[in-house]
């Protein structure tokens, strides 16, 4: 079954950029993922499904700020021109047809 | 605009059930997989349980397999969780999620509700 680990927390300055790694288990490198960000006190949202290729599709009004990325088992979430609104907790998420649905652990991003 | 609202969280004590319900509006709710995924305090995502579009179709993480059932009904774009033999681990905010597929098997969430808080205690 896929295990994808991430970084429990980053942290970056407003105005600039931060790439998170959601890494995928030996074994299940092709697997596409999804990206969620969750707000302090609120629901998570989604990002954007990130495939392989490093090809994308992004959620429903999610800005261009946000992009997404592949390298082998690695996938990435790119956030240019942080603002304050970006700090939070963000998940990626896998599916397979025998485990079904596995979230990494998050990783908790901190604008400075 | 989609939009889910989930009720029918609350407290209730070890060994006992709940059933909670997200109501979605702004899409053709039979024609994706619905799922519910949880949230421990101060913990991560859990994935919970999937059901299919058409309903015939239902799947569950081991954790809750044979104690949580999921169904949905079609006709009011309902989907239900009924939570028996609780225990103080299944204490969690419960968010509905709509998948990106129709199913039968999850894939990812492009919308998810507000959640709702069970907390199973003494």
């Amino acid at each position: 079954q896929p295990v994808l680990t991430q970084s429990s927390s980053a942290s970056a300055s407003l105005g600039s950029s931060v790439k998170l790694t959601c890494t995928l288990s030996s074994g299940h490198s092709t697997y596409f993922i999804a990206w969620h960000q969750q707000q302090a006190g609120k629901a998570p949202r989604y990002l954007m499904r990130l495939k392989h290729s490093g090809d994308y599709n992004k959620g429903s009004g999610i800005p261009d700020r946000f992009s997404g990325s592949s390298s082998g088992a690695d996938r990435y979430l790119t956030i240019s021109n942080l603002q304050s609104e970006d700090e939070a907790d963000y998940y990626c998420e896998t599916w397979d047809r025998n485990t079904y649905v596995v979230f990494g652990g998050g990783t908790r991003l901190t604008v400075l | 605009e989609v939009q889910l609202v989930e009720s029918g969280g609350g407290l209730v004590q070890p060994g006992g059930s709940l059933r909670l319900s997200c109501v979605a509006s702004g899409f053709t709710f039979s024609s994706y997989a619905m799922s519910w995924v949880r949230q421990a305090p101060g913990k991560g995502l859990e994935w919970v349980s999937t059901i299919s579009g058409s309903g015939s179709s239902t799947y569950y993480a081991d954790s809750v397999k044979g104690r949580f059932t999921i169904s949905r009904d079609n006709s009011k774009n309902t989907l239900f969780l009924q939570m028996n033999s609780l225990t103080v681990e299944d204490t969690a905010v419960y968010y509905c999620a709509k998948d990106t597929s129709p199913g039968p098997k999850p894939e990812d969430f492009d919308f998810w509700g507000q959640g709702t808080l069970v907390t199973v205690s003494s």
